[in-house]
This record gives C-alpha cells, structure tokens and sequence, in this order.
C-alpha cells in the first residue's frame, strides 16, 4: 500500500524568503512522486514530478524537490517566494499500478 | 489547445435529488480519471477509464454512484439519490496513456452542494 503525509496543513512565509513544503510518502515499490498546485477554484496542474534516474528534478515557476529515498522524502522548494505562489499543494506518490494517492494538501500564504 | 472541460461549475441540489456531472477531456487522451476532494483534503479517484471500459471503479459507491464513457470521449458521473457527504468538488482529469508517470490534466471541477 502506498500512503503520502504532508506536513504542515498551513505554511506561511514572507515575499522574497525560502519555500519549503514537506512530504514524506510510504511505498513497498520504488515510487514515482509528483506535486500539484491548485489556485482558488481551479484544477490541480502538475509543477514536477520523479521518475527514475536524477533525485533533484526541477518544475515550473522556479519550484524544485529532491527524491531521498533513505528519509522516503519528496519536498518541495524554492528560493524566492512570490505572491503569486498562494496556493495548495498537493504532493501524490504513484505506482505501477497506474493509481495516484494524494496527500491532504499544504496551503501556502505569502506576507507582503 | 483546450484543457479539459467541465460542467456546471456549481450545483447545488437537496438531499435525494439526483445530479449528473459531464466532462469532455483533452483530445487524444485516452484515460480519463474522476476523482472527488472533500473540503481541505486531495482529490480521492472514484473511477478510471482507458477509453471506454472503466478499468478501476473500486473505490465508486456503486450503490448510488454511477458513470459512463460512450465512444471513449465524454463521460457521465451521476448520483442518485445525492446524500448530503456528497457534498465535494468533483474533478475530471485526462492523460495521454494510463501509465501513472503521464501527467494528468485536471478540469476545474463541479463544486457540489447537498441541503
């Protein structure tokens, strides 16, 4: 069974400081990761995901996470923080089975 | 090129009635996901098809829970009778193959609201 915890239903940071959302996931096979972000009253629009080979995999809007599969960690960072990152994200871990699990989601605010 | 479309946007109905949500994905896209998010959770799958034979509907209430893809294309999730934990956004998504690292485009969702 897979599962995908992230931590921190509400991460608040200041314009212009350091973005980090944590997930940690559980899987018994090597997992494919993936964040999504969804605005207000839209659909999730993936921003990166892994697959296999390079552990650093870079997104769109400067976002990035690092696969450390020692910690079964995927979080999510970037070194700016915009207003127009306000968010939820969402990191998910998926399998050969073709199934995706969604964790519960992390809403990010942004103070001027 | 289009995204995908869904409709209404919103619907609000009392409990028992039956609702009937539609969705048209991205051309070409032969797997089609509906997934529901409750308030302040992710999206949880209730159905996948790859073209029209739903391949995983184990976690669709059958009981009350029911949806269709004719010619592969557009598709059809119905409730009937609604329950008010129906209330949820509903999500469509699409992708080219069903192997789960093809990225899935998501519509906007139905925002439904039981009374």
């Amino acid at each position: 069974a897979q599962s995908v915890t992230q931590l921190g239903s509400h991460v608040s940071v200041s314009e212009g400081a350091l973005v980090l959302l944590r997930c940690n996931y559980s899987s018994s096979v090597p997992p494919y990761l993936f964040w999504y972000v969804q605005y207000p009253n839209q659909g999730l629009q993936l921003l990166l995901k892994y697959t296999t080979g390079a552990t650093l995999v870079k997104g769109i809007n400067g976002f990035e996470a690092e696969f450390k599969k020692s910690e079964t960690s995927f979080h999510l960072t970037k070194p700016s923080a915009h207003m127009s990152d306000a968010a939820e994200y969402f990191c998910a871990v998926g399998s050969s089975a073709s199934k995706i699990i969604f964790g519960s989601g992390t809403r990010l605010s942004i103070r001027p | 090129e289009a995204g995908v479309v869904q409709s209404p946007r919103y619907k609000i109905i009392e409990k028992k009635q039956p609702v009937a949500f539609w969705c048209n994905p991205i051309s070409g896209h032969n797997t089609l996901y509906w997934y529901r998010q409750n308030l302040g959770q992710g999206p949880e799958l209730l159905i996948r098809y790859e073209n029209e034979e739903a391949v995983d509907d184990s976690q669709l209430p059958k009981d009350r829970f029911s949806a269709e893809r004719l010619k592969g294309v557009d598709s059809t999730l119905k409730i009937q009778p609604a329950e008010l934990g129906d209330s949820a956004v509903y999500l469509c998504a699409s992708s080219l193959e069903v192997r789960v690292y093809y990225e899935q485009y998501f519509g906007p969702g139905t925002r439904l609201t039981v009374t």
